[in-house]
């Protein structure tokens, strides 16, 4: 069973970093581009950024395009968001989750960012 | 870049039908898209990929009551005989090499 448990959430002042942490079990984590997905209070999915199963490309959605980075360490099977600059906006629950051919087919729980002053 | 539009609502009485639309942008239409499903306060859950051609595959464990379908750029979801536990939102999504869309979602309610 694909189990992909977030942490590293928490409140933090506008400008402030957090470290998002993504632990998976369950499959072969080398195999798998992962992925980054946030849904703000009472708000829709908005897709973060991806990244390939060796970790030599990522992608970035433009809202956080040079503040986010994410990474990867297969040999600890687990998945990472450094998040940087952050703003009022960043309040979200992030997902991380495992994508394929078919599309994001497994999610973690989440871990709630909120950045407030 | 893709854009999905969802309605944002839709409502059906306990056992009957439901479907829920998900339309791609102009330019896309041959585009496979994901539905998911989000309980209330609950992570999404992935429910199958559904392609232009309108073939759907269905991820593990989704009920027999779910199916998908496709018609030049909408992709369909279908709910029959409709339960309590359908209440929900449901999310379309799809991807390209770099990007992956997410669309507004639809909520629906069970009558």
């Amino acid at each position: 069973e694909v189990q992909l448990l977030e942490s590293g959430g928490g409140l933090v002042q506008p400008g402030g970093s957090l470290r998002l942490s993504c632990a998976a079990s369950g499959f072969t984590f080398s195999n798998y581009g992962m992925t980054w997905v946030r849904q703000a209070p009472g708000k829709g999915l908005e897709w973060v950024s991806s990244i390939t199963y060796s970790g030599g490309s990522t992608y970035y959605a433009d809202s956080v395009k040079g503040r986010f980075t994410i990474s990867r360490d297969n040999s600890k099977n687990t998945l990472y968001l450094q998040m940087n600059s952050l703003r009022a906006e960043d309040t979200a629950v992030y997902h991380c989750a495992k994508i394929t051919a078919a599309g994001t087919t497994d999610w973690g729980q989440g871990t709630l960012v909120t950045v407030s002053s | 870049q893709p854009v999905l539009t969802q309605s944002s609502s839709a409502s059906a009485s306990l056992g009957s039908s439901v479907k829920l639309t998900c339309t791609l942008s102009s330019g896309h239409s041959g585009y496979i898209i994901a539905w998911h499903q989000q309980q209330p306060g609950k992570a999404p859950r992935y429910l199958m990929k559904v392609e232009g051609s309108g073939n759907y595959n269905k991820g593990s464990g989704v009920p027999d009551r779910f199916s998908g379908s496709s018609s030049g750029a909408d992709r369909y979801f279908t709910i029959s005989n409709l339960q309590s536990e359908d209440e929900a939102d449901y999310h379309c999504e799809t991807w390209n090499s770099d990007t992956r869309v997410f669309g507004g979602g639809t909520k629906l309610t069970v009558l």
